[in-house]
């Protein structure tokens, strides 16, 4: 058990609706990560923070923000939602005391109609 | 710009057959990770390996075992005597060594494993 929960686990928004992602982390690790997994794609970076309030883009993270308040908890938000954005979500925390490992949470299905 | 190719999109093997799948990938970092993951029908991401560039050596872990070969830029993944559990979608992936070490991704091998 990685420690990290997603939620929603499913969500099913229309097009033009904000929507809001959250991962949750038990054991205080310093970097969490955003990826999408798309079919043909394989998954693909959107945003990462290296702590609160530290932040930076990754691959695909045009109509995508992150926030970060707290240790343990990484927002990922759809301003306004695309059918584009309909994907899996999966949030993930790097483990250094496992040589610098990431292990990632459950994921989010977001579907945007 | 880093790359990860996993050219074979879909494995289909009997059960007990031994079973590799490739893994390419490109970078321009002296130093690097290398990963395998795993993602069974149950959609979850399970942690598999990892490698440092600077270690060559292979490695074997039960019926799993991993090649890697710098010189090829290749990180080859072999099932040994294959079982249905072992059907998923596995992925390959690349990071740097510092910093973010952000993952780059394979598209993904679908293995299915016959009874």
């Amino acid at each position: 058990d990685a420690g990290i929960t997603q939620s929603p686990r499913h969500k099913v928004t229309e097009t033009g609706t904000p929507v809001t992602l959250r991962c949750h982390q038990t054991e205080n690790h310093r970097y969490m990560y955003w990826y999408r997994q798309d079919p043909g794609h394989g998954l693909r970076l959107i945003h990462y923070s290296y702590g609160v309030k530290d932040t930076d883009k990754g691959e695909v993270s045009d109509g995508y923000s992150v926030s970060r308040s707290k240790t343990e908890d990484f927002l990922l938000t759809l301003e306004s939602a695309t059918s584009s954005q309909t994907s899996v979500y999966f949030c993930a925390i790097r483990k250094t005391s496992t040589q610098e490992t990431q292990y990632f949470g459950p994921g989010t299905r977001l579907l945007v109609l | 710009a880093q790359k990860v190719t996993q050219a074979q999109t879909e494995i289909s093997v009997v059960e007990k057959e031994d079973v590799t799948l490739d893994c390419v990938y490109e970078t321009r970092d002296t130093t690097y990770y290398l990963f395998w993951y795993k993602q069974p029908p149950s959609g979850e991401l399970v942690f598999l390996i990892r490698r440092n560039s600077f270690d060559e050596q292979n490695e074997i872990s039960g019926r799993y075992s991993w090649n890697f070969q710098k010189s090829t830029s290749s990180f080859n993944f072999t099932i040994t005597a294959s079982q249905v559990v072992d059907s998923a979608v596995y992925f390959c992936a690349l990071s740097e060594a510092q910093g973010a070490q952000k993952l780059v991704f394979g598209q993904g091998t679908r293995l299915t494993i016959n009874p």
